[in-house]
């Protein structure tokens, strides 16, 4: 079974921390992508990477293809980073997208 | 350049009915996939479109059925609702016949049913 885990589920941060949140999976993929929502639904998407790490402003992105693992990471945290952050991956073989069940961040200045 | 296009933004609907949903991709795009949003999940992937053919499908029912045209915009159909189908409704495009692309989201339609 395609399994898509992320933690943690909520994430509380004081301004200004350094935030982490985390996608595993089991078997392998193509790519992975990482997405922004805000309350009130819309979707942005953050990266799209199949190895090593990304970067955009205070953004970062990493996978490690061996261990099935992606972290995000948020540098200098801001109110406005507060939204639900979705890990989503291709499967090999499969054009859809396999989505987690997100993790909910609020930055309190 | 205009991004996803969804519509309508709120629908309400009861039980049994039909509904429509209409997605225009972002300009340049090709491939259209829609997915569903329960509160508090991630979207599910209902299925893709590319040249106007259902290119693959989630685990949803046929009561979901889709078309894309050839503008490349394309309608998401749910027939004899269930209270269950409540959810938002996402399209995102991309560009095209390869996967491994950056999707694109619109705002989503939100559903609900009485």
């Amino acid at each position: 079974k395609n399994e898509v885990e992320q933690s943690p589920q909520n994430l509380t941060a004081q301004e200004g921390e350094f935030i982490t949140i985390n996608c595993s999976y089991s078997v392998g993929i193509s790519a992975l992508h990482w997405l922004q929502q805000h309350p009130g639904g819309g979707i942005v998407s953050l990266f799209m990477l199949s190895s090593g790490k990304k970067k955009h402003g205070r953004l970062i992105a990493t996978i490690n293809i061996q261990e099935k693992h992606s972290s995000l990471h948020i540098t200098a945290s801001h109110p406005r980073d507060s939204a639900v952050y979705i890990c989503g991956l291709e499967w090999a073989g499969s054009y859809q997208l396999t989505f987690g069940k997100g993790t909910k961040l609020s930055v309190i200045p | 350049d205009a991004g996803v296009t969804q519509s309508p933004t709120h629908l309400i609907k009861t039980r049994g009915q039909q509904v429509t949903l209409r997605c225009s991709p972002k300009s340049g795009h090709d491939t259209v996939s829609w997915y569903q949003q329960a509160l508090g999940q991630g979207p599910q992937f209902i299925f893709q479109y590319y040249e106007e053919e259902e290119r693959q499908r989630g685990n949803f029912p046929d009561r979901f059925s889709g078309h894309q045209f050839p503008n490349y915009s394309s309608e998401l159909n749910v027939n004899a609702l269930l209270l269950g189908d409540s959810a938002l409704y996402l399209c995102a495009s991309s560009r095209g016949a390869a996967g491994r692309q950056p999707q694109h989201f619109g705002d989503g339609t939100r559903l609900s049913i009485l």
